[in-house]
């Protein structure tokens, strides 16, 4: 069954650094997202992408975030500068379609722990 | 506003009682999606089911029912007969058509299910 890869699983960063999270969404999908989730906390809308620009984003997704889908397969989120609050679980999402039977298909998410 | 409510923060119950996961939701569009997501300790998103705001008609899922009623905004989730692999938090997820179709999440609940 096809699957959303996200690499890595856990990432932890230094407060300030930049962290690109990384995702392979499956290949022949064409709608992307990204959510995360504070531990213990809900999942939280970052910011959708089709077409090769944003869609949507949330109030969350401030100057600091950035997407990219640069090579055709990846899809990835950059946050330019770290917080501590940006500790999280971050989850790619695609869908082939703006809405399908079964929803989109979430990756397994990276962990980001900022110290 | 578009909002998921999931009241119920942590339920605990004994293996092969039947539980109920309530979820409230609001929003101003007349066509809208409803979702139900397993996140096991693992800590991926599991889809569990999609409605649609105008098919009222409750579904069975093995263990599994869900009643939506649009008179009271709700998307409650029965898990009949728990067993302790149902042990998980669920979220209930709204996805309005006027938009992206981004999720909004509930808070979700953790469901303990106890041998």
């Amino acid at each position: 069954e096809p699957e959303v890869t996200q690499t890595p699983s856990h990432q932890v960063t230094q407060m300030g650094q930049e962290v690109i999270l990384r995702c392979v969404p499956i290949s022949n999908h064409l709608y992307f997202y990204w959510y995360r989730q504070i531990l213990g906390q809900k999942v939280e809308f970052l910011v959708s992408f089709y077409n090769n620009e944003i869609s949507e984003k949330s109030e969350i997704f401030d100057d600091q975030f950035s997407v990219e889908r640069p090579d055709g397969s990846n899809f990835t989120l950059k946050i330019r500068s770290t917080k501590l609050e940006d500790s999280a679980m971050y989850f790619c999402a695609s869908s082939e379609r703006r809405l399908t039977n079964y929803g989109y298909t979430f990756g397994s998410g990276t962990r980001l722990t900022v110290v | 506003a578009q909002k998921v409510t999931q009241a119920q923060t942590e339920i605990s119950v004994v293996e092969k009682e039947d539980v109920t996961l309530d979820c409230v939701y609001e929003t101003r569009d007349t066509t809208y999606y409803l979702f139900w997501y397993k996140q096991p300790p693992s800590g991926e998103l599991v889809f569990l089911i999609r409605r649609n705001s105008f098919d009222e008609q409750n579904e069975i899922s093995g263990r599994y029912s869900w009643n939506f009623q649009k008179s009271t905004s709700s998307f409650n989730f029965t898990i009949t007969a728990s067993q302790v692999v149902d042990s998980a938090v669920y979220f209930c997820a709204l996805s309005e058509a006027s938009g992206t179709y981004k999720y909004i999440f509930g808070t979700g609940t953790r469901l303990k299910v106890l041998a």
